[in-house]
């Protein structure tokens, strides 16, 4: 079946350092979209991509969305203590109306 | 404005009991979703509302779960016989019209199954 994969699962860093999170698709996706899950929290949207290729960014934030449209990326620059979460991508396959959850990435940042 | 909410917030329950949950989208959203997370675990997919009708309910686990909307509004996620496995965080996102990809979601509703 359709599936979604993100690497790593976990990723320890400490405050300043960069971080990357990858989401890699089983099939081709219409769109890719990316939230943040504070611990005992709910997923919040951050951002959508569409195009192949695409780039956005949100401060310290930058988004990707591979040429292929089956990949994407999520790039913080200099994390601070706030980013602590788990990041979620999820992929909308085409022709489907059913958004594919990624297995998430877990981020700890140590001060 | 006011976002989804989800009742009750948290629900203990013994097993083989029937539980029922309840979400309430944001007002004017057609779409809503139901999904499960399990602790520490990403979100499993449940079934899919457009409107009052559910085109996907390919994720519900078994045939003790079910869910309904009415009105285009209000969804109730009922689970009878409850099991230990049912154990999870019960989440509702729903989505507007125009941007039916983006979601959001309520809090959620805690189910412990004793």
């Amino acid at each position: 079946g359709q599936q979604v994969m993100q690497i790593p699962q976990y990723q320890h860093v400490q405050e300043g350092e960069d971080f990357t999170t990858y989401c890699n698709s089983s099939t081709t996706l219409s769109n890719i979209q990316w939230y943040k899950q504070r611990p005992g929290g709910h997923p919040v949207f951050l951002i959508q991509l569409v195009k192949s290729g695409e780039v956005k960014k949100q401060k310290r934030l930058t988004f990707q969305f591979g040429e292929a449209k089956k990949n994407s990326s999520l790039h913080i620059t200099a994390t601070q203590t706030t980013d602590v979460g788990t990041y979620f991508c999820a992929g909308l396959p085409l022709n489907t109306d059913k958004l594919i959850f990624g297995t998430g990435t877990r981020l700890q940042v140590f001060p | 404005g006011a976002g989804v909410s989800q009742s009750p917030s948290n629900k203990v329950t013994e097993k083989g009991k029937d539980v029922e949950l309840r979400c309430d989208p944001i007002s004017g959203h057609t779409a809503l979703y139901w999904y499960r997370q399990s602790l520490g675990q990403g979100l499993e997919f449940l079934i899919y509302f457009q409107g009052n009708s559910a085109p996907d309910k390919s994720g519900l686990p078994s045939d003790r779960f079910s869910a309904e909307r009415t009105g285009g509004s209000v969804s109730t996620l009922t689970i009878q016989r409850t099991q230990q496995e049912d154990s999870a965080v019960y989440l509702c996102a729903s989505s507007p019209p125009a941007s039916r990809d983006e979601q959001y979601f309520g809090p959620g509703t805690r189910l412990t199954v004793t």
